[in-house]
């Protein structure tokens, strides 16, 4: 049962215009949600988090909005850039475990042309 | 501040033999995590260990094991290979602590491990 999804495999966007990254998710215990980038051969990299307490958090060219009705996020990037090519991974994690275990989507390839 | 480090960065082992993976955890976090991702795949939680203890742990078997140690970096064991446990672990650092709510976790560069 993939809780979180990522249906969206690919992306190709030109540089300087914006990048729509998608995400699902059906586990309504999920209270924080993050992306993470990942280039080849490295580990995830943490870009931004959002808790469900909010609808919107802003980080420079990232901006990641929450709809908590629909169980669905999506992380902006304005303006791309070609450096910004890489998989993007949605992940989540419930609350009240006692535990941090993080949700993993199948993550999104985004290649952003010059 | 130092990252997380993960040693070696390849691994090529033989069905049935016993593997140890080592990683150091990022300046002032208390909480480390352990993943596998499979090719194509997300990263899959294997366990978490806070105060040098598992506290959480995924849909595993037994012979995924692991240490936590006083200075807070972590091995992960695991017996018996098999031809499926190839894939990229991937060790994570946080101070998510155990019930503490969530928290960035940052992620080391990942052992590639194959089984032949």
């Amino acid at each position: 049962d993939q809780q979180v999804k990522q249906n969206s495999p690919s992306l190709s966007v030109q540089e300087g215009r914006i990048s729509i990254l998608n995400c699902d998710y059906t586990n309504s215990m999920f209270d924080y949600f993050l992306w993470y980038k990942k280039y080849p051969a490295e580990g995830p990299t943490f870009l931004i988090s959002i808790s469900s307490i909010k609808d919107k958090n802003e980080d420079g060219r990232f901006t990641v909005f929450l709809n908590k009705s629909a169980k669905h996020l999506s992380l902006h990037i304005v303006p791309s850039q070609p450096g910004d090519s890489a998989v993007y991974f949605c992940a989540a994690s419930a609350k009240g475990t006692g535990f941090q275990k993080l949700v993993f989507g199948t993550g999104t390839r985004l290649l952003v042309s010059p | 501040e130092t990252g997380v480090t993960q040693s070696p960065t390849h691994l090529i082992k033989t069905r049935g033999q016993q593997v140890t993976l080592r990683c150091s955890s990022q300046s002032g976090h208390n909480t480390v995590s352990w993943y596998q991702q499979a090719l194509g795949q997300g990263p899959q939680f294997i366990f978490q260990y806070y105060r040098e203890e598992e506290n959480g742990r995924g849909n595993f078997p037994p012979r995924f094991s692991g240490l936590q140690f006083p200075n807070y970096s972590s091995e992960l064991n695991v017996n018996a290979l098999e031809l499926d446990d190839s894939a990229l672990y991937l060790c994570a650092s946080s101070s998510a602590g155990a019930g503490q709510g969530s928290t960035e976790a940052f992620f080391g560069q990942g052992t590639r491990l194959t089984v032949v």
